[in-house]
């Protein structure tokens, strides 16, 4: 079945450090990936997003670029800020059926 | 701005109780989900249900059940509560043809 494995945190950073979760996924045919981000006390909402093989995803500094030949979803952001700190999602979906999520990964960043 | 609420930010109640967790959604979608999330677990599927009165189960449906009356509106039971349904529950919507899952505020939940 369709899979996701993402780093494991927590991951601690300090300000204007250089961020990258690690995500790759198993699935059949051509899914689409996501990124979701849930802040302390909230629900998840879609960080970014990307559907086709090479397709980059990018949103409030943060980018992934769909890699088919390394079934990865990386997330990078070149300068992170406190209010960053969150709980980031990796997932993917294929055809109508429901997100397959990885575990997520805890960032907290220090000023 | 679209929307998915849930009854309850917090709730407590006790071993052998029936909870009800209420989930609307203003959106018009078929699409509806329960997950529970735990620490180091990450998210986990119980129920969804892609129309009115259709239910599939998730990964761990065992202990729970649900209901889906109205479009808009999605119920999750615990029809026992135990003191290992203490959890987080999430709720979210989506369209069939839809790519992004909105998701609710949550639910605490605290079985004592």
């Amino acid at each position: 079945g369709n899979s996701v494995t993402q780093m494991e945190g927590p991951v601690t950073l300090s300000e204007e450090a250089f961020l990258t979760i690690n995500c790759t996924y198993t699935a059949t045919g051509y899914p689409s990936l996501f990124w979701y981000v849930q802040y302390p006390g909230e629900g998840l909402q879609l960080l970014l997003k990307a559907t086709k093989a090479d397709d980059k995803g990018s949103n409030k500094g943060f980018e992934a670029t769909y890699r088919k030949e390394t079934t990865s979803f990386h997330l990078e952001k070149g300068s992170v800020q406190v209010s960053d700190s969150a709980v980031y999602f990796c997932a993917l979906l294929s055809g109508n059926t429901p997100l397959v999520f990885g575990k997520g990964t805890r960032l907290s960043v220090i000023a | 701005d679209v929307k998915v609420t849930q009854s309850s930010r917090y709730l407590v109640k006790r071993t052998g109780e029936k909870v009800f967790l209420e989930c609307v959604q203003d959106m018009d979608h078929e699409n509806m989900f329960w997950y529970r999330q735990d620490p180091g677990l990450g998210l986990r599927l119980i129920y969804f249900s892609y129309d009115v009165k259709m239910k599939e189960k998730g990964d761990i449906p065992e202990g729970y059940s649900v209901s889906r009356e109205k479009k808009e509106r999605f119920s999750l039971i615990l029809e026992s509560a135990s003191t290992n349904q203490t959890s987080m529950y999430l709720c979210a919507s989506r369209l069939n043809s839809g790519l992004e899952q909105y998701f609710g505020p949550g639910t605490r939940l605290t079985v004592l």
